[in-house]
């Protein structure tokens, strides 16, 4: 079964709003989650890093801003795409090291996705 | 920069041959390798992972990695219509993030 639980699966929203998703992982403890974006016919690109406990990580290029990274527990980290535009619309995945592993060698395990669709 | 090249594709195969898909990356101090299948509209779920020089078998998955060569490759035997989706290659350079390929569409045909 899945290891790591995304939520919403899906979003619409309208210019300007924000829009909050969440990422648990389950029956394990993740100190560290990944979060993706991924555009059509494109590949994953990494957004941030998500620390328990302390700020998150952001890749070059990817504003801190509006792209909001909070993980509060060793479960839950969520992501909000703050004010919203449609170049924003696109799906996010989140994703979390192999159970008990903060390595970056170790496989990934993602979420379900969520795909975002600004209006 | 570090990348991680695939061929985008597709990748037509016919139902039960094998399917080869290849992967080279740039970073000679990569440590480990991953193969990971999406189906459209999903999210990638981890096939294979590879540390060391040489086969790896799953079932009817194959990785091979060559770390002279830089290359890393995934067989499918006995290919599957529902084998059918894009084939992502992900490198871990030394003590770095993962990187993406951009993916290898993989077709099997009944």
């Amino acid at each position: 079964g899945a290891v790591v639980s995304q939520h919403p699966s899906w979003v619409i929203c309208k210019s300007g709003t924000s829009v909050k998703i969440e990422c648990r992982s389950l029956d394990f403890q993740a100190t560290t989650m990944f979060w993706y974006r991924q555009f059509p016919k494109q590949s994953l690109m990494l957004m941030a890093t998500s620390n328990e406990g302390s700020k998150a990580t952001y890749e070059q290029g990817v504003e801190k801003d509006k792209f909001l990274i909070n993980h509060a527990s060793l479960t839950l980290s969520t992501l909000t795409v703050t004010s919203a535009h449609p170049e924003d619309s696109s799906f996010y995945i989140c994703s979390a090291p192999d159970r008990g592993s903060s390595s970056y060698n170790s496989p990934l395990h993602f979420g379900n996705g969520t795909r975002l669709t600004v209006t | 920069q570090k990348e991680v090249e695939q061929n985008s594709g597709p990748l037509s195969v016919p139902e039960g041959a094998i399917a080869s898909l290849n992967c080279t990356y740039s970073d000679r101090g990569s440590q480990s390798f991953f193969w990971y299948r999406q189906y459209s509209g999903k999210s990638p779920e981890l096939i294979m992972f590879i540390y060391s020089n040489g086969d790896k078998e799953d079932g009817r998955f194959t990785a091979q990695l060559n770390k002279a060569s830089q290359y890393v490759s995934l067989l499918i035997r006995d290919s599957q219509p529902s084998d059918s989706a894009t084939y992502l290659c992900a490198v871990n350079p030394l003590g770095d993030k993962l990187i993406f390929g951009t993916g290898t569409r993989l077709q099997v045909f009944p």
